[in-house]
Protein backbone atom coordinates (compact mmCIF):
# COMPACT_ATOMS: atom_id res chain seq x y z
CA UNK A 1 0.00 0.00 0.00
CA UNK A 2 2.08 3.50 -1.20
CA UNK A 3 -0.77 5.56 1.05
CA UNK A 4 -2.64 6.52 -2.31
CA UNK A 5 -5.85 8.31 -2.01
CA UNK A 6 -8.17 9.56 -4.42
CA UNK A 7 -11.71 12.25 -4.24
CA UNK A 8 -14.00 11.62 -4.90
CA UNK A 9 -14.46 7.94 -5.69
CA UNK A 10 -17.77 9.15 -7.90
CA UNK A 11 -19.10 11.93 -9.18
CA UNK A 12 -21.74 12.54 -12.10
CA UNK A 13 -21.48 16.04 -13.46
CA UNK A 14 -23.25 18.06 -16.27
CA UNK A 15 -21.62 18.99 -19.69
CA UNK A 16 -19.86 22.50 -19.58
CA UNK A 17 -19.34 22.30 -15.60
CA UNK A 18 -15.48 22.51 -14.56
CA UNK A 19 -14.55 18.95 -12.10
CA UNK A 20 -11.28 18.43 -9.62
CA UNK A 21 -10.25 15.14 -9.04
CA UNK A 22 -7.62 15.03 -6.16
CA UNK A 23 -5.14 12.26 -5.71
CA UNK A 24 -3.29 12.48 -2.49
CA UNK A 25 -0.49 10.52 -1.18
CA UNK A 26 1.37 10.45 2.15
CA UNK A 27 4.98 8.50 1.27
CA UNK A 28 6.63 11.91 -0.46
CA UNK A 29 6.91 10.44 -3.67
CA UNK A 30 8.17 12.67 -6.68
CA UNK A 31 6.74 11.11 -9.47
CA UNK A 32 2.70 11.08 -9.99
CA UNK A 33 0.39 10.25 -12.72
CA UNK A 34 -3.13 10.53 -13.79
CA UNK A 35 -4.70 8.02 -16.20
CA UNK A 36 -7.87 7.23 -17.65
CA UNK A 37 -9.16 3.58 -18.18
CA UNK A 38 -11.71 3.26 -20.73
CA UNK A 39 -12.79 0.44 -22.57
CA UNK A 40 -11.33 -0.84 -25.74
CA UNK A 41 -8.26 2.12 -24.89
CA UNK A 42 -7.12 0.41 -22.04
CA UNK A 43 -4.91 3.00 -19.56
CA UNK A 44 -4.12 6.48 -21.11
CA UNK A 45 -1.33 8.72 -19.40
CA UNK A 46 -2.90 12.01 -18.88
CA UNK A 47 -0.83 14.22 -17.66
CA UNK A 48 2.33 13.63 -15.19
CA UNK A 49 4.76 15.04 -12.12
CA UNK A 50 7.61 15.29 -11.49
CA UNK A 51 8.30 17.29 -8.37
CA UNK A 52 5.78 20.71 -7.10
CA UNK A 53 5.41 22.89 -9.62
CA UNK A 54 6.71 20.57 -12.61
CA UNK A 55 4.36 18.62 -14.55
CA UNK A 56 3.92 17.87 -18.44
CA UNK A 57 1.76 16.38 -20.59
CA UNK A 58 0.94 12.71 -21.34
CA UNK A 59 -1.01 11.62 -24.55
CA UNK A 60 -4.23 12.44 -23.58
CA UNK A 61 -4.02 15.83 -22.52
CA UNK A 62 -6.40 17.69 -24.30
CA UNK A 63 -9.18 19.45 -22.32
CA UNK A 64 -7.12 18.73 -19.01
CA UNK A 65 -5.09 20.85 -16.65
CA UNK A 66 -3.01 19.45 -13.34
CA UNK A 67 -1.78 21.40 -10.51
CA UNK A 68 0.63 20.75 -7.73
CA UNK A 69 1.68 23.11 -5.69
CA UNK A 70 2.74 20.59 -2.09
CA UNK A 71 4.46 17.04 -2.76
CA UNK A 72 1.36 15.36 -1.12
CA UNK A 73 -1.59 16.24 -3.66
CA UNK A 74 -2.13 16.30 -7.81
CA UNK A 75 -4.95 18.00 -8.97
CA UNK A 76 -6.99 17.42 -12.26
CA UNK A 77 -9.11 19.54 -13.47
CA UNK A 78 -11.59 19.40 -16.10
CA UNK A 79 -12.22 23.29 -17.14
CA UNK A 80 -15.13 22.49 -19.23
CA UNK A 81 -16.25 18.95 -18.40
CA UNK A 82 -17.64 17.10 -21.96
CA UNK A 83 -19.15 13.50 -22.33
CA UNK A 84 -16.23 12.52 -24.10
CA UNK A 85 -14.32 12.62 -20.72
CA UNK A 86 -16.50 10.35 -18.99
CA UNK A 87 -14.25 7.63 -17.37
CA UNK A 88 -12.56 6.43 -14.63
CA UNK A 89 -9.57 8.17 -13.42
CA UNK A 90 -6.81 6.94 -11.74
CA UNK A 91 -4.06 8.24 -10.05
CA UNK A 92 -0.41 6.61 -9.42
CA UNK A 93 3.04 7.24 -7.82
CA UNK A 94 6.30 5.81 -9.16
CA UNK A 95 8.20 4.31 -6.50
CA UNK A 96 12.14 3.43 -7.05
CA UNK A 97 12.88 -0.50 -7.24
CA UNK A 98 16.94 -0.23 -7.88
CA UNK A 99 16.86 -1.51 -11.72
CA UNK A 100 13.27 -0.53 -12.08
CA UNK A 101 10.43 1.73 -10.94
CA UNK A 102 7.17 -0.10 -9.86
CA UNK A 103 3.99 2.60 -9.88
CA UNK A 104 1.31 2.22 -7.55
CA UNK A 105 -2.55 2.73 -8.20
CA UNK A 106 -5.13 5.02 -6.31
CA UNK A 107 -8.67 3.36 -6.10
CA UNK A 108 -10.03 4.96 -9.29
CA UNK A 109 -12.58 8.19 -9.62
CA UNK A 110 -15.49 6.92 -11.84
CA UNK A 111 -16.84 10.15 -13.32
CA UNK A 112 -19.92 10.53 -15.47
CA UNK A 113 -20.75 13.84 -17.34
CA UNK A 114 -24.25 14.12 -18.46
CA UNK B 1 6.58 6.51 -30.58
CA UNK B 2 6.27 3.30 -28.07
CA UNK B 3 3.29 0.90 -28.51
CA UNK B 4 2.60 -2.51 -26.83
CA UNK B 5 -0.36 -4.70 -28.53
CA UNK B 6 -1.66 -7.53 -26.17
CA UNK B 7 -4.74 -9.83 -26.75
CA UNK B 8 -8.15 -8.11 -26.49
CA UNK B 9 -10.21 -10.92 -25.26
CA UNK B 10 -12.25 -11.29 -23.47
CA UNK B 11 -10.63 -14.72 -22.43
CA UNK B 12 -12.63 -17.21 -20.75
CA UNK B 13 -11.84 -20.29 -19.39
CA UNK B 14 -12.54 -23.21 -16.93
CA UNK B 15 -11.03 -23.72 -14.06
CA UNK B 16 -7.64 -25.99 -13.92
CA UNK B 17 -7.12 -24.33 -17.80
CA UNK B 18 -3.62 -23.13 -18.99
CA UNK B 19 -3.73 -19.39 -19.73
CA UNK B 20 -1.49 -17.58 -22.21
CA UNK B 21 -1.53 -13.64 -22.83
CA UNK B 22 0.27 -12.72 -25.84
CA UNK B 23 1.87 -8.95 -25.64
CA UNK B 24 4.18 -7.40 -28.02
CA UNK B 25 6.16 -4.24 -27.96
CA UNK B 26 7.87 -1.75 -30.32
CA UNK B 27 10.25 0.31 -28.37
CA UNK B 28 13.72 0.67 -28.99
CA UNK B 29 16.59 -0.40 -27.06
CA UNK B 30 16.10 -2.12 -23.65
CA UNK B 31 12.76 -1.45 -21.41
CA UNK B 32 11.36 -2.60 -18.32
CA UNK B 33 8.11 -4.73 -18.84
CA UNK B 34 5.42 -5.31 -16.84
CA UNK B 35 1.83 -6.97 -15.98
CA UNK B 36 -0.57 -5.66 -14.10
CA UNK B 37 -3.35 -7.12 -12.54
CA UNK B 38 -6.93 -4.87 -11.94
CA UNK B 39 -9.53 -7.22 -9.68
CA UNK B 40 -12.98 -5.88 -9.87
CA UNK B 41 -13.57 -2.80 -8.61
CA UNK B 42 -9.93 -1.87 -7.61
CA UNK B 43 -6.40 0.18 -9.24
CA UNK B 44 -4.16 -1.47 -10.72
CA UNK B 45 -1.37 -3.89 -8.95
CA UNK B 46 1.84 -5.10 -10.21
CA UNK B 47 1.76 -8.73 -10.89
CA UNK B 48 5.59 -9.55 -12.07
CA UNK B 49 7.85 -7.44 -14.22
CA UNK B 50 11.43 -8.19 -15.96
CA UNK B 51 14.28 -5.66 -16.79
CA UNK B 52 16.70 -7.28 -19.39
CA UNK B 53 16.60 -9.73 -21.98
CA UNK B 54 15.95 -13.46 -21.16
CA UNK B 55 14.80 -12.54 -17.74
CA UNK B 56 11.56 -14.62 -16.68
CA UNK B 57 9.27 -12.58 -14.34
CA UNK B 58 6.95 -14.78 -12.19
CA UNK B 59 4.03 -14.49 -9.15
CA UNK B 60 1.52 -16.33 -8.04
CA UNK B 61 1.99 -19.13 -10.72
CA UNK B 62 2.20 -16.89 -13.36
CA UNK B 63 5.06 -16.34 -15.42
CA UNK B 64 6.29 -13.80 -18.34
CA UNK B 65 9.78 -14.23 -20.37
CA UNK B 66 11.30 -11.35 -21.63
CA UNK B 67 11.78 -11.87 -25.80
CA UNK B 68 14.18 -9.84 -27.03
CA UNK B 69 13.85 -11.10 -30.57
CA UNK B 70 10.31 -11.56 -31.01
CA UNK B 71 9.80 -8.33 -29.03
CA UNK B 72 7.32 -10.00 -26.93
CA UNK B 73 6.43 -10.48 -23.05
CA UNK B 74 3.36 -13.50 -22.90
CA UNK B 75 1.63 -14.12 -19.60
CA UNK B 76 1.02 -17.85 -18.87
CA UNK B 77 -0.22 -19.78 -16.17
CA UNK B 78 -0.52 -23.64 -16.16
CA UNK B 79 -3.51 -24.06 -13.92
CA UNK B 80 -6.48 -20.72 -13.64
CA UNK B 81 -8.13 -20.34 -10.45
CA UNK B 82 -11.58 -18.74 -10.48
CA UNK B 83 -9.85 -15.95 -8.10
CA UNK B 84 -7.27 -15.26 -11.27
CA UNK B 85 -10.43 -13.97 -12.86
CA UNK B 86 -9.27 -10.10 -13.71
CA UNK B 87 -8.14 -7.29 -16.17
CA UNK B 88 -4.53 -8.03 -16.92
CA UNK B 89 -2.42 -5.40 -18.27
CA UNK B 90 0.76 -5.56 -20.16
CA UNK B 91 3.34 -2.28 -19.70
CA UNK B 92 6.66 -1.16 -20.96
CA UNK B 93 8.64 1.76 -19.23
CA UNK B 94 9.78 4.26 -21.51
CA UNK B 95 12.90 4.37 -20.68
CA UNK B 96 13.32 8.27 -19.53
CA UNK B 97 13.90 9.70 -16.74
CA UNK B 98 9.85 10.53 -15.77
CA UNK B 99 9.34 6.54 -15.45
CA UNK B 100 6.21 6.54 -17.72
CA UNK B 101 4.71 3.50 -18.62
CA UNK B 102 2.98 2.57 -21.89
CA UNK B 103 -0.40 0.34 -21.29
CA UNK B 104 -1.77 -2.32 -23.52
CA UNK B 105 -5.45 -2.46 -23.79
CA UNK B 106 -6.26 -4.76 -21.22
CA UNK B 107 -7.19 -8.47 -21.18
CA UNK B 108 -10.64 -9.69 -19.26
CA UNK B 109 -9.80 -13.10 -18.07
CA UNK B 110 -13.25 -14.90 -16.64
CA UNK B 111 -12.36 -17.89 -15.11
CA UNK B 112 -15.77 -20.36 -14.55
CA UNK B 113 -15.50 -22.75 -11.61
Amino acid sequence: DAGITQSPRHKVTETGTPVTLRCHQTENHRYMYWYRQDPGHGLRLIHYSYGVKDTDKGEVSDGYSVSRSKTEDFLLTLESATSSQTSVYFCAISESRGMYNEQFFGPGTRLTVL
Amino acid sequence: GDSVTQMEGPVTLSEEAFLTINCTYTATGYPSLFWYVQYPGEGLQLLLKATKADDKGSNKGFEATYRKETTSFHLEKGSVQVSDSAVYFCAQDSGGSNYKLTFGKGTLLTVNP
